[in-house]
């Protein structure tokens, strides 16, 4: 069975201070695998999906970035944080388009300060 | 562009009764895919029932069965005999099928009372 991992579970960290946000999946291979932000209350914002490594479309222009360094692994990463970056980020991926629904990790909970 | 509207910000529902969550979209691609997540106090995006855009039937997973209107373009998700454990962030997404991208609606919240 598949099931994909995020690492950590809560994070706070300083304005200023890089960011690296790991997820990995298990169980599949070649998956699409995306990364959302959640801001507290509010739908969830796709920020970067990859259809395979080395691939990545941003959806939203700002100060992070992702990286797929290998067929199952996914990072987030920004040199500096801001304070807007706070929120709760969430991986998911999906073993192709139309049908296939998106299964997502456990999250991650930002808080810069 | 696709977009999804939930216009229902937090809704209430007596337990053991049913409850429907309202959901339309837009969308100018002919094949796509619906989809409701349920998501727990907890964070944990939970995927509920997925409706394809060419499907007859409404699609039903246990207490869960969605109302498709694919004139009205809506995907309302009508959940049965409400248990306390319902209660959480719904949210309806969908997906044009020659794309990735799943496009999220804003949510809503069930609170379901004993």
């Amino acid at each position: 069975s598949q099931t994909i991992h995020q690492w950590p579970a809560t994070l706070v960290q300083p304005v200023g201070s890089p960011l690296s946000l790991e997820c990995t999946v298990e169980g599949t291979s070649n998956p699409n695998l995306y990364w959302y932000r959640q801001a507290a209350g509010r739908g969830l914002q796709l920020l970067f999906y990859s259809v395979g490594i080395g691939q990545i479309s941003s959806e939203v222009p700002q100060n992070l970035s992702a990286s797929r360094p290998q067929d199952r692994q996914f990072i987030l990463s920004s040199k500096k944080l801001l304070l807007s970056d706070s929120g709760f980020y969430l991986c998911a991926y999906d073993l192709g388009a139309g049908g296939d629904e998106q299964y997502f990790g456990p999250g991650t909970r930002l808080t810069v300060t | 562009a696709q977009k999804i509207t939930q216009t229902q910000p937090g809704m209430f529902v007596q337990e053991k009764e049913a409850v429907t969550l309202d959901c339309t979209y837009d969308t100018s691609d002919p094949s796509y895919g619906l989809f409701w997540y349920k998501q727990p106090s907890s964070g944990e995006m939970i995927f509920l029932i997925y409706q394809g855009s060419y499907d007859q039937q409404n699609a039903t997973e246990g207490r869960y069965s969605l109302n498709f209107q694919k004139a009205r373009k809506s995907a309302n998700l009508v959940i049965s005999a409400s248990q306390l454990g319902d209660s959480a962030m719904y949210f309806c997404a969908m997906r044009a099928n020659s794309g990735n991208k799943l496009v999220f609606g804003a949510g809503t919240i069930l609170r379901v009372k004993s």
